[in-house]
Parts: structure tokens; sequence; C-alpha cells
């Protein structure tokens, strides 16, 4: 196909680790991005990996990167109830050219007490 | 701290009347995007404009829909006329020239077309 697919839903209790699949489509992305949103707010950034990586850890977030299998995961480890809101995961399908970003449509995670 | 900022936050209006979206990108980022999201259909891009010239407005319906930018500080989107469909939050976004730099969002623009 020709989205970017994730998962609606996620929930998971505080304390645990968070684990956000999301499949991308084609394989010339330059950059993956996962951005998060917050209620009533705009998408923020989180991190991104380039292509030539397979893993990208920065303090509680993971990022791996299958390109064989067009697979991009976000670990969030200790998730807190701060992290609930939505992730995106968005993958630049010109090679990152024009800098023009194609989205998932978001995988909303939900953090027990 | 630099923020890309809309204008309004919110708008409420009828059906039929024309509606306008102001954006003001990142100080001296040169790519501003125009973004629609729904819950049906999630992100979708409308149009893109790179040193305040179109390159994509493939996403947007023309026969109602128009975006511009008067000069690299303000980037405007306007429906006219205003359809109930139209009710989503419109986002604007900004990067730029840098291959690794990615975008930075606006707040966003909710609006409700009744």
């Amino acid at each position: 196909g020709e989205d970017v697919e994730q998962s609606l839903f996620l929930s998971v209790r505080e304390g645990d680790s968070s684990v956000i699949n999301c499949t991308y489509t084609d394989s010339s992305s330059t950059y993956l991005y996962w951005y998060k949103q917050e209620p009533g707010a705009g998408l923020q950034l989180l991190t991104y990996i380039f292509s030539n990586m397979d893993m990208k850890q920065d303090q509680r977030l993971t990022v791996l990167l299958n390109k064989k299998d067009k697979h991009l995961s976000l670990r969030i480890a200790d998730t807190q109830t701060g992290d609930s809101a939505i992730y995106f995961c968005a993958e630049s399908r010109d090679g990152g050219s024009q800098g023009n970003l194609i989205f998932g449509k978001g995988t909303k995670l939900s953090v027990k007490p | 701290d630099a923020r890309v900022t809309q204008t309004p936050r919110h708008k409420v209006t009828e059906m039929g009347q024309e509606v306008t979206m102001r954006c003001q990108p990142i100080l001296g980022h040169n790519t501003v995007f125009w973004y629609r999201q729904t819950m049906m259909q999630g992100l979708e891009l409308l149009a893109y404009f790179r040193n305040r010239a179109p390159l994509d407005d493939s996403g947007m319906p023309k026969d109602r829909f128009s975006a511009e930018m008067p000069d690299a500080t303000l980037a405007t989107l306007k429906i006219q006329p205003s359809e109930p469909r139209d009710s989503a939050v419109y986002f604007c976004a900004s990067k730029s020239a840098p291959l690794q730099e990615t975008q930075y969002f606006g707040p966003g623009t909710r609006l409700l077309v009744l």
C-alpha cells in the first residue's frame, strides 16, 4: 500500500515500557520521524533517525529501524502519565529533498496510573 | 524561543462564509506547509511553499481553497465558500533549508463550519 501505517491505540501502565510500531512504504526515505501530539496542541518532533542507522537512543526514547521490512518502532522506557498523547510516524517520501513528510494516522497512547 | 504562530486558534462560521487562516513561520525558515487534520483522514498535506513559491498544492480542493505567501513572514489559507466538511484542525508548519532539518508545527486553527 501507499500509506504509512500504525496501530491506532496502545494502553500501558505507568512505569512499563511502551512500544509503538510503524510500517512505511518508500525504501528511499532518507529520514524517518516520530512526532508527539498532546491534546489541543500541534505536533512536536520527538526524534528522528537517518536511514543508514538501525538504532538511535535519546534518554527514555529508543528508535529501531528495520529497512528490509520497512519497519520503524519507538520505545518509551518507564512510561509516565505525561507521555499520554498521539504519536505519529512520518517518512520523507521524496528523499527529503523538499521536506515533504507523509504521516501515519497516529497511535493514541494511554498511560494508566 | 522561536515558534510557528497561527491565528485564529478557533473559528466558528456558517456555511458559505469566507474563512482566512494565517501563519507566521519561524524567522529564517524558507519552507511552509499547510496540513488538515480530521479524525477520519488523519493528517493530510494541503500545500507547501518554498521561498514563497508554491511547490505542491495537489492536496487542496482548488475550487474553494487558496494558499498564498504575501511575504516571508506570512502564509494564508483561505476557504471560500466554506462547507461543513471543511471542519477540521488546520496546521501550519515551517522548516529551514538543510535536508536534515524537520518541520516545526504551529498550534493549529480549529475550524467549525455550521
